[in-house]
């Protein structure tokens, strides 16, 4: 089914572990997100990128990389992880065409535990 | 800063009965969308509704309908007929725009009773 696909669905990391999210989207959509969803909150903006080898800083980038080398591929690095980033990740995309936004789609997100 | 709220943590409505879900936001801009998402307990995001800043014309989507009221920068959710299947966090959510800036609220729980 086209969509946006997250892998893994849950990980435990340990303090000061490394791992890469990963996000593909199959509908050829030029901008694509990543949130975080902490605990009865909202979904915040961590990066965005609206093209092959053009990301840009969302709301709360710190302790987080990310890289756009292809259309369908969009990776969240987490460094040193911290159990402040005990959190659901979410992924999304969408197309803008003339200016206007199309097609927002999420993933289903990825649940990560720090321990 | 761009923020949103919801001041209602949570709501309960009587199945085939109409609940409103309010949601509040600022921002210095002209051009923007507005949206509600469902989160139901399965995680997955689910956009029930857009609103385009610059159209006048309230949405609609089915059951679900907005009461946008950009001078008092208000965004309402209405819901007809409430069913067992709306059971579900709802978010509000605010895209500049520029596309570069998504900012939600800290949603509202809505149970509908049988």
């Amino acid at each position: 089914n086209a969509g946006v696909t997250q892998t893994p669905k849950f990980r435990i990391l340990k303090i000061g572990q490394s791992m890469t999210l990963q996000c593909t989207q199959d509908m050829n959509h030029n901008y694509m997100y990543w949130y975080r969803q902490d605990p009865g909150m909202g979904l915040k903006l961590i990066y965005y990128s609206v093209g092959a080898g053009i990301t840009d800083k969302g709301e709360v980038p710190n302790g987080y990389n990310v890289s756009r080398s292809t259309t369908e591929d969009f990776p969240l690095r987490l460094e040193l992880a911290a159990p402040s980033q005990t959190s659901v990740y979410f992924c999304a995309s969408s197309t803008v065409t003339l200016g206007v936004i199309y097609g927002y789609t999420f993933g289903s997100g990825t649940r990560l535990t720090v321990v | 800063a761009q923020t949103v709220t919801q001041s209602q943590p949570e709501m309960s409505v009587q199945e085939a009965e109409t609940v409103t879900l309010s949601c509040t936001y600022d921002t210095s801009e002209n051009n923007y969308y507005l949206f509600w998402y469902k989160q139901p307990p399965s995680r997955q995001m689910i956009l029930v509704i857009r609103q385009e800043a610059y159209k006048q014309q309230n949405a609609t989507e089915n059951r679900f309908s907005v009461n946008f009221q950009k001078a008092a920068k208000s965004f309402s959710l209405k819901i007809s007929d409430s069913q067992l299947g709306d059971t579900a966090m709802y978010f509000c959510a605010f895209m500049s725009g520029n596309f570069n800036k998504f900012y939600f609220g800290s949603g509202t729980k809505l149970n509908v009773k049988p």
